[in-house]
């Protein structure tokens, strides 16, 4: 199993309330990526990064922010929560770029929002 | 444009039987990746099996097999020998890139494989 670890596992929190995500990675891969997965619509990129300090903003990035300051940690922010963030997230790596790679995941974050 | 289709919501196959799960893609990219992930109902995504735009045969792991129709843009998952274990969500994505940081993964909103005894 790829070492990825999400924290927490699962959180409940209040509309307007700051949310960190954390994965952490032991591989030592360049590429992190945060998904959410909502019903209908599979898992949908929202931010990644190529390397440390470097981000960019995937499909679904309105309301989201990311930091990577060391390898091995991709943090995901919401800086006020809202109810349509109510989701399950998913921190993914991936050693290398190009199309050649799979992303390997974690075990999710399950996040509701009241 | 959505740029991976699965069309099938559910599916039902029986033990020991084998079972499509059909995958359409759309991409202008010469150069990509099909992978195919299990979801089982504990939640986690597993990797399952990939191929590239320029491999000349389908794919084989195990089990699991990809029937590649490059000219159809299709890429179906075919399971041998279903088994109960099997019974999950299965995701369909691409992975597009030639360009630098531009590897991002595509999803399918997936199938649903029930296998019964």
């Amino acid at each position: 199993d790829a070492g990825i670890t999400q924290s927490p596992r699962h959180k409940v929190t209040e509309t307007g309330t700051p949310v960190t995500l954390r994965c952490h990675q032991t591989e030592n891969h360049r590429y992190m990526y945060w998904y959410r997965q909502d019903p209908g619509h599979g898992l949908r990129l929202i931010h990644y990064s190529y390397g440390v300090k470097d981000t960019d903003k995937g499909e679904v990035s309105d309301g989201y922010s990311v930091s990577r300051s060391k390898t091995e940690d991709f943090l995901l922010t919401l800086e006020s929560a809202t109810s349509s963030q109510t989701s399950v997230y998913f921190c993914a790596i991936s050693g290398t770029g190009g199309a050649t790679q799979p992303q390997h995941f974690g075990d999710g974050t399950r996040l509701s929002i009241l | 444009a959505q740029k991976i289709t699965q069309t099938q919501p559910g599916m039902f196959v029986q033990e020991k039987e084998a079972v499509t799960l059909d995958c359409t893609y759309d991409t202008s990219d010469p150069s990509y990746g099909l992978f195919w992930y299990k979801q089982p109902s504990s939640g986690e995504m597993i990797f399952l099996i990939y191929q590239g735009s320029y491999d000349q045969q389908n794919a084989t792991e195990g089990r699991y097999s990809l029937n590649f129709q490059k000219a159809r843009k299709s890429a179906n998952l075919v399971i041998s020998a279903s088994q109960l274990g099997d019974s999950a969500m299965y995701f369909c994505a691409m992975r597009e890139g030639t360009a630098y940081n531009t590897d991002k993964l595509i999803f399918g909103t997936g199938t649903r494989l029930q296998v019964f005894p």
